[in-house]
């Protein structure tokens, strides 16, 4: 199937800094990916539909000025997670939709733990 | 009301056993189904999709009630293996998916 990779897999950081999450596609384009946020024991949450050489579109509740995406090539969309506070802690995953034998299924990146202390 | 709501279980099942649970959506104009597996701190994967007049994938049967809005899996023979988390996946017509929480199965030897 499709490859989505998806780096750092964890990142601790200090309360106050940014960080920066890498979402590739690696043998297929894609025009629109997904940000999800999951926290312990829940579901994903879809943050933000990220879209190739324009705005992202936001969930309600998201703040877009802190979680900054962008998309500047068919594959390749970034998540910063800008003055990160302890509350951000969590787990980050991004997502493609692509062509698969069963029709068109979405492919996963492989998380990213962020702890911020 | 959540999109999709689960049964979190755990439901701990011995090796061979059967096992099953349910999902329900709230949404009647939902497209398309699926179950998706999680391990733990991993990414979901792709299970199986769930089709209207339900499918089996070796021994994995899914099932949909439109009607009711409840999407089941059933896992026959259970496998150490399959110990994890299963999501509930429901997608409209928007590309945008919803999840479970998932349910939570542990099989032990």
């Amino acid at each position: 199937g499709a490859v989505v990779s998806q780096h750092p897999s964890w990142v601790i950081c200090k309360s106050g800094t940014s960080v920066k999450i890498e979402c590739r596609s690696l043998d297929f384009q894609a025009t629109t990916m997904f940000w999800y946020r999951q926290f312990p024991k829940q579901s994903l949450m879809l943050m933000a539909t990220s879209n190739e050489g324009s705005k992202a579109t936001y969930e309600q509740g998201v703040e877009k000025d802190k979680f900054l995406i962008n998309h500047a090539s068919l594959t390749l969309s970034t998540l910063t997670v800008t003055s990160a506070h302890p509350e951000d802690s969590s787990f980050y995953i991004c997502s493609a939709r692509a062509i698969s034998r069963g029709g068109t299924e979405a492919f996963f990146g492989q998380g990213t733990r962020l702890t911020v202390v | 009301r959540k999109e999709v709501e689960q049964d979190p279980g755990p439901f701990n099942v011995p090796e061979g056993a059967t096992v099953a649970f349910n999902c329900t959506y709230s949404n009647s104009a939902s497209q398309s189904f699926f179950w998706y597996r999680q391990d733990c701190r991993k990414e979901p994967k792709l299970l199986m999709s769930v089709y209207s007049s339900g499918n089996e994938d070796g021994r994995f049967t899914a099932q949909l009630n439109r009607a009711s809005q409840y999407i089941s899996l059933l896992i026959r023979d259970s496998k150490l293996s399959d110990s994890a988390t299963y999501l509930c996946v429901v997608n409209k017509n928007d590309y945008k998916l919803s999840f479970g929480a998932g349910t939570t199965v542990t099989v032990r030897a």
